[in-house]
């Protein structure tokens, strides 16, 4: 399953609304997705699984949604540590596969 | 807390070998899948190959099938990468993770990686 996420980089203000797409080449079943966050220099973090889940200790300005083929990643209202890259993985597929990340930036 | 920390890494030549180790505390070893992914230099994250508890289970990506393999020792909380007959491509830091005790094949720790350098 070959994860796109668009766009590659997202530039915006603290505050602002983010929203990162991930597309499926094909459906992934019982929307077996997450999202990590990597800040640079740093190893990824888990934010979300099953597609809309928080992991524990996740703010909740951060949520995921969608289902078949097409996820999002939103993070209501950005804070200064959320600018960062940020990757979708399937796990439906025993090949497991990342998206090509999403760039956070500073406006 | 959980803890995962590799080493092994280093420059090595296209054709040579190396050996990775990743060491776990913070957590009960026994009971969880492990994984190796890897993320070239200014690219995103590549899986790399997990492993059962048991070691009964191990699923390699095609881009590792047949030049790595994942050991396991539950005896020392460790799992180890072989890498053997590697290329320029494999250039790369290598993360250690730890599998989802639910669901396995994503992700909730991870280490802070150890860079891998082929190069002639």
């Amino acid at each position: 399953i070959v994860l796109t996420q668009s766009p590659g980089t997202l530039s915006l203000s603290p505050g602002e609304r983010a929203t990162l797409s991930c597309r499926a080449s094909q459906t992934v079943n019982n929307n077996y997705l997450v999202w990590y966050q990597q800040r640079p220099g740093q190893a990824p973090r888990l934010l979300i699984y099953g597609a809309s889940t928080r992991v524990t200790g996740i703010p909740d300005r951060f949520s995921g949604a969608g289902s078949g083929t097409d996820f999002t990643l939103t993070i209501s209202r950005l804070e200064p540590e959320d600018f960062a890259e940020y990757y979708c993985q399937q796990y439906a597929s025993s090949q497991l596969t990342f998206g090509g990340g999403t760039k956070v930036e500073i406006k | 807390q959980v803890q995962l920390v590799e080493s092994g890494g280093g420059l090595v030549k296209p054709g040579g070998s190396l050996r990775l180790s990743c060491e776990a505390s913070g957590f009960n070893f026994n009971d969880f899948y492990m994984a190796w992914i890897r993320q070239a230099p200014g690219k995103g994250l590549e899986f790399v190959v997990y492993i059962s508890p048991n070691s009964g289970h191990r699923n390699y990506a095609e881009s590792a099938r047949g030049r790595f393999s994942i050991i396991r020792d539950n005896a020392k909380n460790s799992i180890y990468l072989q890498m053997n007959r590697l290329t320029v491509e494999d250039t790369a830091v290598y993360y250690c993770a730890r599998g989802d005790q639910s669901w396995s094949e994503f992700f909730d720790s991870w280490g802070q990686g150890t860079l891998v350098s082929v190069s002639t």
